[in-house]
């Protein structure tokens, strides 16, 4: 069985470019995550996709937007990148929406 | 609003003292908590949660309702212990966790 995988490990992208990061969910999981943490502060949960619908959202601007596909894999774009949005961008899969949360390692983007 | 609040952002402890690293949340429903841990190089794993009731690596957290709080301790710490720790709460059943700034938990031989 293999874990949460994240591609790519580490980025770097320009203010006002766009970027997709992908998340790979563990085999079974249906449900997918997204956090982004900043340094020195904890996950904050930016979406949650369930069986390919958006299944609620935390307090980010619509230039953030997901995708997952029918394999449960799953995409995170942010469009108009700014440079607070370095950080390291953790995605999470759970074998359904209220069971336990599995993280990948995590993509770290730095924007200059 | 939810949120969840872990005042120490450094914990230092001898091995074979007793730890306990707090956690307190506002949520105005029935919240389900969360203890995550994660160990040098290594990703976010699941610790323990308040609804399981378990005891892992020696370690157990009490959900307080009246006191809002979830803190995490261990009698006797261990030098392996020594990792990041964060609080988290699950509102909405949904799974979706509202993370603490962590606590940085360092165990001195």
């Amino acid at each position: 069985e293999t874990g949460v995988t994240q591609s790519p490990t580490h980025l770097i992208k320009t203010r006002g470019q766009q970027v997709t990061l992908r998340c790979s969910s563990q085999s079974g999981h249906n449900t997918v995550s997204w956090y982004q943490q900043a340094l020195g502060q904890g996950p904050q949960f930016i979406f949650q996709y369930y069986r390919e619908e958006e299944n609620g959202r935390g307090n980010f601007p619509p230039r953030f937007s997901g995708l997952q596909f029918p394999n449960y894999s799953s995409e995170l774009n942010v469009n108009a990148l700014e440079l607070d949005d370095s950080a390291l961008y953790l995605c999470a899969s759970s074998l359904t929406v209220n069971t336990e949360a599995f993280f990948g390692q995590g993509t770290r983007l730095t924007v200059v | 609003a939810q949120r969840v609040t872990q005042p120490e952002k450094l914990l230092s402890v001898f091995k074979g003292a007793p730890v306990e690293l707090k956690c307190n949340y506002s949520y105005s429903g029935s919240p389900e908590l969360f203890w995550y841990v994660q160990y040098s190089r290594q990703r976010l794993q699941l610790l323990l949660r308040h609804i399981s009731r378990e005891s892992i690596k020696g370690f157990t957290a009490d959900l307080n309702k009246g006191e809002t709080s979830f803190h995490l301790k261990k009698p006797f710490a261990q030098e392996e212990d020594s990792a990041m720790y964060y609080c988290g709460l699950s509102y909405n059943q949904g799974g979706k966790l509202i993370f603490g700034q962590g606590t940085e938990l360092s165990v001195k031989p």
